[in-house]
């Protein structure tokens, strides 16, 4: 029941740059709510890793960086390591109905 | 530092009840709205519900509304969940976290806990 849609999977060398896409509608991102973003490593609680769009909380390496147009909002991952394998996902408010706060559907990394 | 702690996950029968807590410490519990977030086995992050700052708004998602019920106690420093009418599907690991933002529309959730697990089952 997700409304914010991700890819399954992306995945790439160590030292590559990935990018994990985040697709809404005109109820959730495209209305102009920011677009937050998670990084959950297996067997752990969801950490935030991008808030506001752009921002990076304290502690969180530059590699991280996030961008929001339009309807979609994306993620990208410079310089990939081993440690940066773990689920991401996206999080955003949605206006529809009594309104609420939705994920994306989760994308695994994977470092090859 | 920030820490959350959820308590209270375990095995219920469908149609059976669960009261979830989460201690909060390292920072001024009444600061900030509290929010539930659940994760069913092999699946994606799902919003259950938020309480603001002061206890009196409270938000649900459309799939528990009417079942479950949010609260807090800012004299001790402690969120609820009472889960009733409980169905298979509500089987997840339940996370309590710290909404941050200015407004209702900016929120995110910048602390969690470590999770309690709840599973419904006969």
């Amino acid at each position: 029941q997700s409304v914010l849609t991700q890819p399954p999977s992306v995945s790439g060398a160590p030292g590559q740059r990935v990018t994990i896409s985040c697709t809404g509608s005109s109820s959730n991102i495209g209305t102009g709510y920011d677009v937050h973003w998670y990084q959950q490593l297996p067997g752990t609680a969801p950490k935030l890793l991008i808030y506001g769009n752009t921002n990076r909380p304290s502690g969180v390496p530059d590699r991280f960086s996030g961008s929001k147009s339009g309807t979609s909002a994306s993620l990208a991952i410079t310089g990939l390591q081993a440690e940066d394998e773990a689920d991401y996902y996206c999080q955003s408010y949605d206006s529809s109905l009594s309104g609420s706060y939705v994920f994306g559907t989760g994308t695994k990394v994977t470092v090859l | 530092e920030v820490h959350l702690l959820e308590s209270g996950g375990g095995l219920v029968q469908p149609g059976g009840s669960l009261r979830l807590s989460c201690a909060a410490s390292g920072f001024t519990f009444s600061c900030c709205a509290v929010s539930w977030v659940r994760q069913g086995p092999g699946k994606g992050l799902e919003w259950v519900s938020t309480v603001s700052n002061g206890g009196g708004s409270t938000y649900y998602a459309d799939s528990v509304k009417g079942r479950f019920t949010i609260s807090r106690d800012n004299s001790k420093n402690t969120l609820y969940l009472q889960m009733n009418s409980l169905r298979a599907e509500d089987t997840a690991v339940y996370y309590c976290a710290r909404n941050s933002g200015i407004n209702r529309g900016e929120w995110f959730f910048d602390y969690w806990g470590q999770g309690t697990l709840a599973t419904v089952s006969s």
